[in-house]
């Protein structure tokens, strides 16, 4: 159990376009969803707090107009890269969990590459 | 979040016993150490958490020194499946919710 899923796993898209990607957790409900971001040889970088129903809470640095994030149901979230351009380009992974004290579970990650 | 503290790299055998350790001198009382690995490519795995004691599951041991300042992962038989960026992240239950990740240790197992 504890299956996350992201959609899709590679995008390639042109520089001032918008994309989302989509989050599900396929057989738990999610309370709280996370969306991180790694750079090549990096480590994961923690981008914004979705709740559902609530307005997510987004990390210092991170532009929330650029990156918006819904979390509409307890089984989905969604990241729109917004207008997005070639230093977008990088690996961005959901996780998420069914409450405070549980385990984070993670998604498979999206590659996005911005020409 | 309370800093841990890994070797970068480290380098094992197939089949034999790896000892992934970690150091977290300023951990707090209501602090529980975490272990994930990522594979290349691939989100973050949930290896294994514990509080004070020694855990153990199917994927690995977890070893908690007797001051909570340090701890082991333990890998029994390393195999060329287990290559891959292992995490030791402290977690206060109750209180900061957010995973944050540090460099972590990249494993590279030997046939």
């Amino acid at each position: 159990g504890a299956v996350v899923s992201q959609h899709p796993s590679r995008v390639i898209c042109k520089s001032g376009t918008s994309v989302k990607i989509e989050c599900r957790s396929l057989d738990f409900q999610a309370t709280t969803m996370f969306w991180y971001r790694q750079f090549p040889k990096q480590s994961l970088m923690l981008m914004a707090t979705s709740n559902e129903g609530s307005k997510a809470t987004y990390e210092q640095g991170v532009e929330k107009d650029k990156f918006l994030i819904n979390h509409a149901s307890l089984t989905l979230s969604t990241l729109t890269v917004t207008s997005a351009h070639p230093e977008d380009s990088s690996f961005y992974i959901c996780s998420a969990r069914r409450g405070a004290q549980d385990t984070q579970y993670f998604g498979p990650g999206t590659r996005l590459t911005v020409l | 979040d309370a800093k841990t503290t890994q070797p970068n790299s480290m380098e094992s055998n197939e089949e034999e016993p790896v000892h992934l350790p970690c150091n977290h001198s300023t951990i707090s009382g209501t602090d529980y150490i975490h272990w994930y690995r990522q594979l290349p490519s691939q989100g973050p795995e949930y290896v294994i958490h514990g509080l004070t004691s020694n855990v153990n599951n199917r994927m690995a041991s977890l070893a908690i020194a007797e001051d909570r300042k340090s701890s082991t992962l333990i890998l029994h038989r390393a195999t060329l499946r287990d290559a891959a960026v292992y995490y030791c992240i402290l977690r206060k239950q109750g209180g900061s919710e957010k995973l944050v990740f540090g460099k972590g240790t990249k494993l590279t197992v030997n046939p």
